[in-house]
């Protein structure tokens, strides 16, 4: 069962613009979500994450934006590099109400970024 | 060394044989995964170790067999492997596996193939 519900698939930006990577969740005991970014030949390193209790998170260029209500997360690369090229993961992890699953991470499908110079 | 560790990073096998890939972390964390990225796939966790004992087995067959000797160190031991199995096998750590440390830190992974 698919519980993170990561879009699209791929997504190509030219240099300077805005990359928009979409996540959506099923299960409302998730209550942490990490973005990791994987490049080539490289294990995923975390990027930025959110709790609920705020709607958005910003470190740098990098925006996670969170809507509870609508159980969707959403990462924002401003001003996109090429240096940014590489796969996003997001994920989802349950709080101490989740029993034994509390901490383990359900990644979404991955999207695979391409920024143009 | 610094973070996590994987030996070796790439590795081709028969169906028939036996080997081990090895994961080190460098982080004083607690608790340590395996996990199997494959193509156009979300990463699997496959195993948990917390406090050296395993917390999780995600119904992985029993041809993949964990092993961690002490915090620092995780094993998976690989025996009659199908082809299907090929994948980048990731280890993880965190501070522990209770949640306290959402964080984990990943290693480069171990490009299995299958032949």
């Amino acid at each position: 069962q698919q519980q993170v519900k990561q879009s699209p698939q791929s997504l190509i930006v030219q240099k300077g613009g805005i990359s928009i990577i979409n996540c959506a969740y099923e299960n409302t005991a998730f209550d942490y979500f990490p973005w990791y970014q994987q490049f080539p030949g490289k294990g995923p390193a975390l990027l930025i994450a959110i709790r609920p209790d705020v709607s958005e998170k910003k470190e740098g260029r990098f925006t996670i934006s969170f809507n509870k209500s609508a159980k969707q997360f959403s990462l924002h690369i401003m001003d996109s590099q090429p240096g940014d090229s590489a796969t996003y993961f997001c994920a989802a992890s349950k709080g101490p109400a989740g029993g034994t699953s509390y901490g383990k991470l359900t990644f979404g499908q991955g999207t695979i970024l391409t920024v143009h110079p | 060394e610094t973070g996590v560790t994987q030996t070796p990073r790439h590795l081709v096998m028969g169906m028939t044989n036996k080997k081990s890939l090895k994961c080190e972390q460098h982080l004083g964390h607690n608790a340590m995964y395996w996990y199997k990225q494959s193509a156009k796939k979300p990463l699997e966790l496959m195993f948990v170790y917390n406090f050296k004992e395993q917390t999780e087995n995600n119904s992985v067959p029993s041809r993949f067999s964990p092993e961690c000797p002490n915090s620092s160190h995780l094993f998976l031991h690989l025996h009659t492997l199908q082809p299907e199995d090929s994948a980048l096998y990731l280890c993880a750590s965190s501070q522990d596996g209770s949640g306290s440390s959402y964080e984990q830190y990943f290693g480069p992974g171990t490009r299995l193939t299958v032949t």
